[in-house]
């Protein structure tokens, strides 16, 4: 299993541009989610899915689109690329096992740099 | 709404000590979570804590969940270099099983 894949590793945009980040799971996990994560403030919700054709918001929503299509992918989508959106981008996946353990898999990130 | 703080933000710990970082939640919590994350690296999941008062040990890590289940511990012993990183807990609440809140992290630097 490769896990949580994401890709671009890294993007840099200009501002008003718009970008698509890639995140896939091969563990047919029905939940998956974005963060951002910012220094010195851990990681924030961004949006999140609990299976396909279903998201909805998270913590930091605004200026990023989601959709889940199929279980396995769950792309996130910048719309017009703001300075503030300058972060490492992690999506995760998480299982949920019949005894209620919620262990949820982290992608290796993508490092985003708004100009 | 729901807040994760964690204490201390950064630990300074000299190789073979012991320390202990803190996670506290302004609401009560259905489960907690503990995380480690590598410099340049992604969140690595450790352990999911449940239970009111529940104590889990990782070889030299210990995780602790209050007994109102509104605070988390971790204390790790004789620390090693490896041990450098930060540590986040996540915490959600019974109503909200899509949604973990995340601290701010306790980043952790060890001096040989």
């Amino acid at each position: 299993n490769a896990g949580v894949t994401q890709t671009p590793k890294f993007q840099v945009l200009k501002t008003g541009q718009s970008m698509t980040l890639q995140c896939a799971q091969d563990m047919n996990h029905e939940y998956m989610s974005w963060y951002r994560q910012d220094p010195g403030m851990g990681l924030r919700l961004i949006h999140y899915s609990v299976g396909a054709g279903i998201t909805d918001q998270g913590e930091v929503p605004n200026g990023y689109n989601v959709s889940r299509s199929t279980t396995e992918d769950f792309p996130l989508r910048l719309l017009s690329a703001a300075p503030s959106q300058t972060s490492v981008y992690f999506c995760a996946s998480r299982e949920r096992t019949g005894r209620g353990q919620e262990t949820q898999y982290f992608g290796p990130g993508t490092r985003l740099l708004v100009l | 709404g729901q807040q994760v703080m964690q204490i201390p933000q950064y630990q300074h710990v000299q190789e073979g000590e012991d320390f202990t970082t803190y996670c506290n939640s302004s609401t009560t919590l259905s489960n907690i979570q503990w995380y480690k994350q590598r410099p340049g690296g992604h969140p690595v999941f450790l352990i999911q804590l449940v239970k009111s008062g529940e104590v889990k040990k990782q070889k030299r890590l210990t995780f602790q969940f209050g007994e109102a289940k509104k605070n988390s511990s971790l204390h790790i012993t004789a620390t090693q270099t490896t041990d450098v990183g930060t540590y986040f807990c996540a915490g959600r609440t019974t109503d909200s099983w899509g949604k973990f809140q995340f601290g701010a992290g306790t980043q952790v630097v060890v001096t040989p």
